[in-house]
């Protein structure tokens, strides 16, 4: 069965880094799109970035823009979310969402569990 | 970009009963070349992950009780429960995925009244 695992979360101060991880399972992870969602606490879902399956193609909401970059390994079957210069309102829990499709244009169809990221002094 | 507003941001639906759940787009999501409309639905129980419950606006996920049912076309759409079960409830988001940024509803809560 599909698993989407996250990892790397935690509590950062402002203006420090991150990565996080999302280690995928049960299905050809080369052969779909993946994306980051986020969801601050008590508040709805916010489209973070996405990739296509082979990592050609990669686009950001203008939030995250120049200071987080998504990146994968197929070989390792891992999606990344870098994240720099973060500030008190990327505090949220961070999913990995698998695109039903190659990456552009397609429903998102499992998700994983989250990883809450705090951004606080 | 393409916003996407809900309403109400919540109801309280009497068990069995049927439960309304509209999304709006600020553009339409159908795309002329295939007649597609690209706007889906999920629902979110409380300490889960989002759910995909309808895709196409329309077309229901595997295993997803038939109660549900996605409708509209263009910049209107509809999510209905058609009888309310207790476990139905939670946050339910609809999503356009035909242009970047995807964007999602501000989300609907379901209660029990």
């Amino acid at each position: 069965q599909v698993q989407l695992v996250e990892s790397g979360g935690g509590v950062v101060q402002p203006g420090r880094s991150l990565r996080l991880s999302c280690a995928a399972s049960g299905f050809t992870f080369s052969n779909y799109g993946m994306h980051w969602v986020r969801q601050a606490p008590g508040k709805g879902l916010e489209w973070v970035a996405g990739l296509w399956y082979d990592g050609s193609n990669k686009y950001y909401a203008d939030s995250v823009k120049g200071r987080f970059t998504i990146s994968r390994d197929n070989s390792k079957n891992t999606l990344y979310l870098q994240m720099n210069s973060l500030r008190a309102e990327d505090t949220a829990v961070y999913y990995c969402a698998r695109d039903s499709g190659f990456g552009e244009s397609w429903p998102l169809d499992y998700w994983g569990q989250g990883t809450l990221v705090t951004v606080s002094a | 970009d393409i916003v996407m507003t809900q309403s109400p941001d919540s109801l309280a639906v009497s068990l069995g009963e049927r439960a309304t759940i509209n999304c709006k787009s600020s553009q339409s999501v159908l795309y002329s070349s295939n007649n597609k409309n690209y706007l889906a639905w999920y629902q979110q129980k409380p300490g889960q992950p989002p759910k995909l419950l309808f895709y196409w606006a329309s077309t229901r996920e595997s295993g997803v009780p038939d109660r549900f049912s996605g409708s509209g076309s263009g910049t209107d759409f509809t999510l209905t429960i058609s009888s309310l079960q207790a476990e139905d409830v939670a946050v339910y988001f609809c999503q356009q995925y035909l242009t970047t940024p995807q964007a999602f509803g501000g989300g609907t809560k379901v209660e029990i009244k």
